[in-house]
């Protein structure tokens, strides 16, 4: 069965520049959401969208900014990077429209690492 | 979000059965017990849900107390690719749909 998609799998960028983080949803799912995973951290929200607008929003740096595109994949986009800012990062998707009790599909993550 | 409590980590012997318990004594009516699992290096992974009764799917099985203050994820005969973080999440019926991970319980399991 297809999965979450995320690219690239490992990014490695220098402090103040910018990265791309993709997500390509389990076909015919509507919602995804962004998970921060920091080194020996549990995950944590980041940002949701469903139908192509933003559904909630979490602990998300103003540096951050993502949006879902019209074939439902979505895009986090990350500027000014700080060593911070180095963890994993998770999508994740469901289907329905954002409701407490999709079971959420998480990709492999994007290891990022801020140098 | 209702707060959950959970052993930070415990250990198991292969083909032995495992249960993780979890405490949530906040609990709201509306709130649904879902727990996912994160193996080593990759996404966490559902594993299963339940409301007031008891659960059953063929990772595990979920033992909800009376009085929901707790729950139990059960697995029936543990094997090494279980070794994993479980997170006991409360999701409120109508509430957000983004997943609150607290402190896991760190599983391993012993050949």
């Amino acid at each position: 069965a297809a999965g979450v998609i995320q690219s690239p799998r490992h990014l490695i960028k220098e402090k103040r520049e910018t990265a791309t983080l993709k997500c390509y949803p389990i076909p015919r799912h509507d919602t995804v959401y962004w998970y921060q995973q920091g080194p020996g951290q549990d995950p944590q929200f980041l940002i949701s969208f469903y139908e192509k607008m933003q559904s909630d929003k979490g602990s998300i740096p103003d540096r951050f900014s993502a949006q879902q595109f019209s074939d439902y994949h979505s895009e986090l986009n990350m500027s000014s990077l700080e060593l911070g800012d180095s963890a994993l990062y998770f999508c994740a998707s469901s289907p329905g429209g954002a409701s407490w009790a999709d079971t959420q599909y998480f990709g492999p993550g994007t290891r990022l690492t801020v140098l | 979000d209702a707060k959950t409590t959970q052993p930070n980590s415990m250990e198991s012997n292969e083909e032995e059965p495992v249960h993780l318990p979890c405490n949530h004594s906040t609990i709201s009516g509306t709130d649904y017990i879902h727990w996912y699992r994160q193996l080593p290096s990759q996404g966490p992974e559902y594993v299963i849900h339940g409301l007031t009764s008891n659960v059953n799917n063929r990772m595990a099985s979920l033992a909800i107390a009376e009085d929901r203050k707790s729950s139990t994820l059960i697995l029936h005969r543990a094997t090494l690719r279980d070794a994993a973080v479980y997170y006991c999440i409360l999701r409120d019926y109508g509430g957000s749909e983004k997943l609150v991970f607290g402190k896991g319980t760190k599983l391993t399991v012993n050949p």
